[in-house]
């Protein structure tokens, strides 16, 4: 069974960068894409990217694109999410989630499970 | 990017009532479709995958419809626990989008 534990609340000044764990446990080799989820303060969900666990490719929103970095760190089963030059809006829960498929490769996946989230605050 | 649109956004309802939320998506995305349940200060929870299957422990309650571009997931009998928001999800292209949810409160 999958499991996704993330790490704790951050503030952050506008302008700079932070960076969010993902701790994976469970895994098997079918179930190794981590996708990311922003949420903002009384909004719904926007999806920010995807990386593939085995080889390290990544998909982006356009949304984010050059402001978001997502690795994984094979060696510790943590995948990161990189968000810089932050601003105000950045202010959201953001989720890890693991992409399940019925169909081996990078498409077609919904979301389960979910990361329990971390708070990021973007505060002068 | 597909656009995905929820109906209503909120509803006020009572516990035993049928409740019915539409997702309607901007393209075909065949059966490439989730449902989440979202309570508050809680990550989103998987209802449904593929459009039409339930999780595992998902209850029976919960029953969906639709394929291409309609969408509706229906709980036959609200109980308290189901008081939540409601988000549907194309998986069909990247981006993925989500629908902007469905609250519903207790009346």
């Amino acid at each position: 069974e999958v499991q996704l534990v993330q790490s704790g609340a951050e503030v952050q000044r506008p302008g700079s960068t932070v960076k969010i764990s993902c701790k994976v446990s469970g895994f098997s080799f079918t179930d190794h894409y981590i996708h990311w989820v922003q949420q903002a303060p009384g909004k719904g969900l926007a999806w920010m990217g995807v990386i593939d666990y085995e080889d390290d490719e990544t998909i982006y929103a356009e949304k984010f694109q050059g402001r978001v970095t997502i690795t994984a760190d094979k060696s510790t089963d943590t995948v990161y999410m990189e968000l810089n030059s932050l601003r105000s809006e950045d202010t959201a829960v953001y989720y890890c989630a693991a992409g399940r498929s019925i169909i081996p490769g990078r498409s077609f996946q919904w979301f389960d499970p979910w990361g329990q989230g971390t708070q990021v605050t973007v505060s002068s | 990017d597909i656009q995905m649109t929820q109906s209503p956004s909120a509803l006020s309802t009572s516990v035993g009532d049928r409740v019915t939320i539409t997702c309607r998506a901007s393209q075909s995305i065949s059966n490439w479709l989730a449902w989440y349940q979202q309570k508050p200060g809680k990550a989103p929870n998987l209802l449904i995958y593929q459009s039409s299957s339930l999780e595992s422990g998902v209850p029976s309650r919960f029953s969906v419809s639709g394929s291409g571009t309609e969408f509706t997931l229906t709980i036959s009998s609200l109980l308290p626990d189901d008081f939540a928001t409601y988000y549907c999800q194309q998986y069909k292209s990247y981006p993925y989008t989500f629908g902007q949810g469905t609250k519903l409160e207790i009346k």
